[in-house]
């Protein structure tokens, strides 16, 4: 069965301090590990997916990394807009299904 | 910029009442997901479509739910009878990957069902 544990599951930061959220995964032969965004009360925004280990993604602040046990979200100099929860997803080579961890509350104080 | 649309976006119903959610995928995306998330926890798959067939309802409690997409587009989840642990937000997403589907999936707004 496929497991997403992230960490930490809220994070406080100070406009400007950079830090990373952590996902971690057990799965069986992973095809993808997606990353979305949510705001509250809407639905997921998707971010990047990550195919097999020692990628990387940048889009703005953000940048994915993968590796064969985890990934990591890091956020640069965030900005109160960074404000949200970020989903962490793997869908694996036994099923279909993709899995989702239960999110990072990221909240940025300007 | 295509979106996907969902209806209503939010419904209070009575528990052992019927009730239905409504998606419309972004157009030419032949891959269907309808999920359920709890407030405080990622979504979890309910059933997943590719055209108008079922790829996987395994996690969907077949007993109350129900899902169709009769002509490969539009889809209807409904619950009858609801139950109060029913409550939750029920996300449609789309994609267009072919299964396996390993292509981004994007999400409607959502519906928020509270039952009472």
């Amino acid at each position: 069965e496929d497991q997403v544990t992230q960490s930490p599951e809220a994070l406080r930061l100070q406009e400007g301090e950079s830090s990373s959220l952590n996902c971690s995964y057990t799965v069986s032969g992973l095809r993808g590990l997606f990353w979305y965004r949510q705001d509250p009360g809407k639905g997921p925004e998707f971010l990047f997916t990550l195919y097999s280990a020692g990628e990387e993604k940048e889009k703005e602040r953000l940048k994915a990394t993968l590796t064969k046990k985890e990934s990591f979200l890091h956020i640069t100099a965030p900005k109160p807009e960074d404000s949200a929860t970020y989903l962490c997803a793997v869908q694996g080579g036994g099923s279909y299904i993709p899995t989702f961890g239960r999110g990072t509350s990221l909240i940025v104080h300007p | 910029e295509a979106e996907v649309a969902q209806s209503p976006r939010y419904k209070i119903t009575e528990k052992s009442q019927a009730v239905a959610f409504w998606c419309d995928p972004i157009s030419g995306h032949a891959t269907l997901y309808w999920y359920r998330q709890i407030l405080g926890q990622g979504p979890e798959l309910l059933v997943q479509f590719q055209d108008e067939s079922v790829v996987d309802d395994s996690q969907l409690p077949k007993d109350r739910f129900s899902a169709e997409r009769l002509k490969g587009v539009d889809s209807t989840l409904k619950i009858q009878p609801a139950e109060l642990g029913d409550s939750a937000m029920y996300l449609c997403a789309s994609s267009d990957g072919t299964v396996p589907d390993d292509a981004e999936a994007f999400f409607g707004q959502g519906t928020r069902l509270t039952v009472v």
